[in-house]
């Protein structure tokens, strides 16, 4: 079965801070998909990125980043210079591969969320 | 707008009652996938279907059942509402080429 921990339920920084959101993940697949989402108080789920498991290349994206490690089953998220704006519930989640020739995805499961209060 | 549509929004109902809710994935998905959001567990995944097909199933109550029509909208029964059942409701489609799952801005259920 899959797994996704983040253990960190809340974190609250000041602005400009740098932050680290920790994923752990677990799965038995050799191909998966790892993925960010947020969710702002307006409740809608908003993708940041999907990485596969072939992929262990860190991402950058403006003031986030990304650190894949496959041998610590890790995919952690920072974001540096926080801002006000980024307050948000941030979800890791794992997918199980492709399927039916590559045409879909498996069902994603999600971890159970870190609640970021970046204060002014 | 993501492109999957959730119908209604927002609904407010008394237990015991049975609701449906309404979900249109993106033109050319063929999977559509269903999450309960609830503050005590979490984004958890209810059923998938590809295709018209049940695909994959999650932690879903007898009292809830899905399906997917030809045209490849879905629908989420919920019935015998009781009030642990208040969650935001997810629909999700997903197709290769894009970043995975594109979902939908969610039906927010309220039991009362």
């Amino acid at each position: 079965a899959q797994k996704v921990t983040q253990a960190q339920t809340e974190i609250s920084v000041v602005e400009k801070e740098d932050v680290t959101l920790d994923c752990v993940y677990e799965t038995r697949d050799t191909t998966y998909y790892l993925f960010w989402y947020k969710q702002p108080p307006s409740g809608e789920l908003v993708f940041l990125i999907r990485r596969n498991s072939f992929d262990e290349q860190n991402e950058i994206s403006g003031r986030y980043s990304w650190n894949f490690q496959k041998s610590t089953s890790s995919f952690n998220f920072t974001i540096t210079a926080s801002q006000v704006v980024d307050s948000a519930v941030y979800f890791c989640a794992l997918s199980e591969g492709l399927y039916a020739g590559g045409t879909s995805y498996g069902k994603l499961t999600f971890g159970q969320g870190t609640i970021l209060t970046v204060h002014p | 707008d993501s492109g999957v549509t959730q119908t209604p929004k927002h609904l407010i109902t008394a237990t015991g009652q049975r609701v449906t809710l309404r979900c249109s994935p993106r033109s050319g998905d063929l999977s559509v996938y269903w999450y309960q959001q609830s503050l005590d567990q979490g984004l958890q995944f209810l059923i998938q279907y590809y295709n018209g097909e049940e695909r994959a199933k999650g932690n879903i109550l007898e009292r809830f059942s899905a399906q997917q029509f030809p045209d490849l909208h879905s629908e989420l029964n919920l019935s015998s509402l009781e009030l642990g059942d208040s969650a935001l409701y997810f629909c999700a489609s997903s197709t290769r080429q894009n970043r995975g799952y594109t979902f939908g801005s969610g039906t927010r259920l309220t039991v009362v």
